[in-house]
């Protein structure tokens, strides 16, 4: 079945850059996503990536998918105190699978400290 | 604009009592759908709905049923809570003919089932 794995924990210092890493097993997979999740709050639709693509920038966000890898990462330039959060990586699949494309697999998500 | 609004916030429970937890969106969105949140386990998908009348099962229905009277409302229901269930709830919804995937989450509902 489809799987989307990431590691549970990154660390970095005010100013730096972050990049969260993912990997996903499903080779069809049409849009693959980050949804952002601050503290006692629902999910947030971050930012996302065509399958076809292999990055894409929006301001400090900058997305790269390696589609042979099946690697997705996501990179936050001069990263800030309110970027601290959980991050998920999560990916759907063509129309006529999985009730259409909204239904989504999510991995298990990666919390992100900035240290100030 | 409210968006998806989730009853109650924070519920306990003693096991074999029942529930209803609340969901209603005001984005005339076709799809709806009802996740679990663990520590360690990321989102599992409980139960899902395209359309008013129509709901289907996700990863990890056991325990749990909905019902979609109404495109708005989107309830999920503990017939006998175990601690097991002892959780957070998340709501999603989104219009079917939009960028898929673009979710709408609620605030969460904690529950703890003693």
């Amino acid at each position: 079945g489809e799987d989307v794995e990431q590691s549970l924990f990154l660390s970095v210092r005010e100013g730096d850059s972050s990049v969260i890493n993912c990997t996903y097993t499903d080779s069809s997979s049409t849009y693959l996503y980050w949804y952002k999740q601050e503290p006692g709050a629902g999910l947030q639709l971050l930012t996302y990536i065509f399958s076809n693509m292999d990055m894409k920038q929006d301001q400090r966000l900058t997305v790269l998918l390696n589609k042979k890898d099946k690697h997705l990462s996501l990179r936050i330039a001069d990263t800030q105190t309110g970027d601290s959060a959980i991050y998920f990586c999560a990916e759907s699949s063509p129309p006529g699978t999985r009730a259409g494309s909204y239904q989504l697999t999510f991995g298990k998500g990666t919390k992100l400290s900035v240290i100030p | 604009n409210a968006g998806v609004t989730q009853t109650p916030k924070f519920q306990v429970l003693k096991t074999g009592q029942s529930m209803t937890l609340q969901c209603a969106q005001d984005m005339n969105h076709e799809y709806m759908s009802w996740y679990r949140q663990d520590p360690g386990m990321g989102l599992r998908l409980i139960h899902y709905s395209v359309g008013a009348g129509i709901t289907d099962q996700g990863e990890v229905p056991n325990g749990y049923n909905v019902s979609r009277s109404t495109t708005e409302d989107f309830p999920l229901r503990l017939l006998s809570a175990a601690p097991s269930q002892t959780s957070v709830y998340f709501c999603a919804s989104t219009r079917t003919l939009t960028v898929p995937g673009e979710l709408f989450f609620g605030e969460g509902s904690r529950l703890t089932v003693l």
